[in-house]
C-alpha cells in the first residue's frame, strides 16, 4: 500500500465552482500535513499546511481527519489560474521532516 | 533570485556514462533534499542532508547514486552507469524548518 494516496482526477470544473478532493495516508503516527501545489513541467510549491483544527487560506480550505487518516482540500469561486496538480504530502516522523507525496489530483478549471 | 537553484535544468545522456547534479540551497537552509519524480507520480524521497552530515538514504537510492554536500552549502548528486530507468526529473528541495522549497529541478533523459 503506498504511504499516501490520491484520486488522480482530473476534477474539470467551470469557473466559480466548488472543487474538493481528499487523501489518505497509511501510518497513523504522521505529523504534519501539507498540500502543494505544482503547475505543468515546475516545481512543486507549498500550497498550505493542514493542522488538525483544519486552517482555511482565502478560497483554499484544507482539512484533518487523525481518525481515518484523510486530509482534504477545498477551493471555492475556482478561478482558471488554480488549474493544476494538487500533492498531498505527510511527514511520518518529525526528526527528519523527509516528505512522502501521494501522486497528485489534477484539477482543470475551464472559462 | 535567492531561491534553490539547480544546474543543469536539463541532461541528455547515452546509457553507461556517468552524470552529476549540482543544488543550490537557499543559504540560511541547514537541510538539504534530494528527490526523484516521474511522470505522473509525485515526488521519490531519496536523500537528505543535516549541514554537510548525510543522515538518511532511501532504498531507492541504488550503489550508482551518490550524494554529497561537503562544506554544508551545495550539494552535488552522481549517477554512475546510467540506466534508461534512470530517465527523471531530479528535484532538490531546502528547508530550516517544516517548509520545503524546492529548486526547478534537473530533467534527465538517458538514451
Amino acid at each position: 500500500r503506498k504511504e499516501v494516496e490520491q484520486d488522480p482526477g482530473p476534477f474539470n470544473v467551470p469557473e466559480g465552482a466548488t472543487v474538493a478532493f481528499n487523501c489518505t495516508y497509511s501510518n497513523s503516527a504522521s505529523q504534519s500535513f501539507f498540500w502543494y501545489r505544482q503547475d505543468c513541467r515546475k516545481e512543486p510549491k507549498l500550497l498550505m499546511s493542514v493542522y488538525s483544527s483544519g486552517n482555511e487560506d482565502g478560497r483554499f480550505t484544507a482539512q484533518l481527519n487523525r481518525a481515518s487518516q484523510y486530509i482534504s482540500l477545498l477551493i471555492r469561486d475556482s478561478k482558471l489560474s488554480d488549474s493544476a496538480t494538487y500533492l498531498c504530502v505527510v511527514n511520518m516522523n518529525s526528526n527528519d521532516y523527509k516528505l512522502s507525496f501521494g501522486a497528485g489530483t489534477t484539477v482543470t478549471v475551464r472559462a | 533570485d535567492t531561491g534553490v537553484s539547480q544546474d543543469p535544468r536539463h541532461k541528455i545522456t547515452k546509457r553507461g556514462q556517468n552524470v552529476t547534479f549540482r543544488c543550490d540551497p537557499i543559504s540560511e537552509h541547514n537541510r538539504l533534499y534530494w528527490y526523484r519524480q516521474t511522470l505522473g507520480q509525485g515526488p521519490e524521497f531519496l536523500t537528505y542532508f543535516q549541514n554537510e552530515a548525510q543522515l538518511e538514504k532511501s532504498r531507492l537510492l541504488s550503489d550508482r547514486f551518490s550524494a554529497e554536500r561537503p562544506k554544508g552549502s551545495f550539494s552535488t548528486l552522481e549517477i554512475q552507469r546510467t540506466e534508461q530507468g534512470d530517465s527523471a526529473m531530479y528535484l532538490c528541495a531546502s528547508s530550516l524548518d517544516n517548509e520545503q522549497f524546492f529548486g526547478p529541478g534537473t530533467r534527465l533523459t538517458v538514451l
